[in-house]
């Protein structure tokens, strides 16, 4: 129940295409959804996050989608360029603890 | 720059071998985790501490062992470790225990262990 669940495994896009990400959960407890971007040898930095009251969030290029009834949340990278090439983790909040979905890695070629 | 620090960045041990990690966090926070994170699964949170106390050890196996000095200060001594356990070790800080909206966990860099 404590499992986040997250697809695809790996995404190529081309340069200035939509990235779409998407999670699913069980537990109906869970609080607060945040994304995270990776890049390699770095650790994990925050990037958008969501309350389960919202069903959209946009910071930038940034969105994201959240469904509540369907227990998924997605993250979408619009105009997705060749820096934004990362490991994307989506997480969800339970009980001041965060469980991580398995992560995607994105490759927006030039 | 996050404002979290671990060394050393790589590390290789055997697994007859005692070691430790180090993290510091420069952002005045009062909690501190670890995290393990392996290829292609989800990162795994292994302690966390709250104002230097441990408040949270998610059935961690005793060959790692965790120290946390004072709110600045994370260490993970390793001991007898095993090759599944070679990973990369993260190192959070957090203004306040757990994670809500406004408390953001920042993560450092990360310690790469590999066990021979």
């Amino acid at each position: 129940q404590q499992q986040v669940k997250q697809s695809p495994q790996s995404l190529i896009v081309q340069k200035g295409g939509i990235s779409i990400i998407n999670c699913a959960y069980e537990n109906t407890a869970f609080d607060y959804f945040p994304w995270y971007q990776q890049f390699p040898g770095k650790g994990p930095a925050l990037l958008i996050a969501i309350r389960p009251d919202v069903s959209e969030k946009k910071e930038g290029r940034f969105t994201i989608s959240f469904n509540k009834s369907a227990k998924q949340f997605s993250l979408h990278i619009m105009d997705s360029q060749p820096g934004d090439s990362a490991t994307y983790f989506c997480a969800a909040s339970y009980a001041r603890q965060l469980t991580f979905g398995s992560g995607t890695q994105l490759t927006v070629l030039p | 720059e996050t404002g979290v620090t671990q060394t050393p960045r790589h590390l290789v041990m055997g697994m007859t071998n005692k070691k430790s990690l180090k993290c510091e966090q420069h952002l005045g926070h009062n909690a501190m985790y670890w995290y393990k994170q392996s290829a292609k699964k989800p990162l795994e949170l292994m302690f966390v501490y709250n104002f230097k106390e441990q408040t949270e050890n998610n059935s961690v196996p005793s060959r790692f062992s965790p120290e946390c000095p004072n709110s600045s200060h994370l260490f993970l001594h390793l001991h007898t470790l095993q090759p599944e356990d070679s990973a990369l070790y993260l190192c959070a800080s957090s203004r306040d225990r757990g994670v809500l909206s406004g408390n953001t966990i920042y993560f450092g860099e990360g310690s790469w262990l590999t066990v021979v």
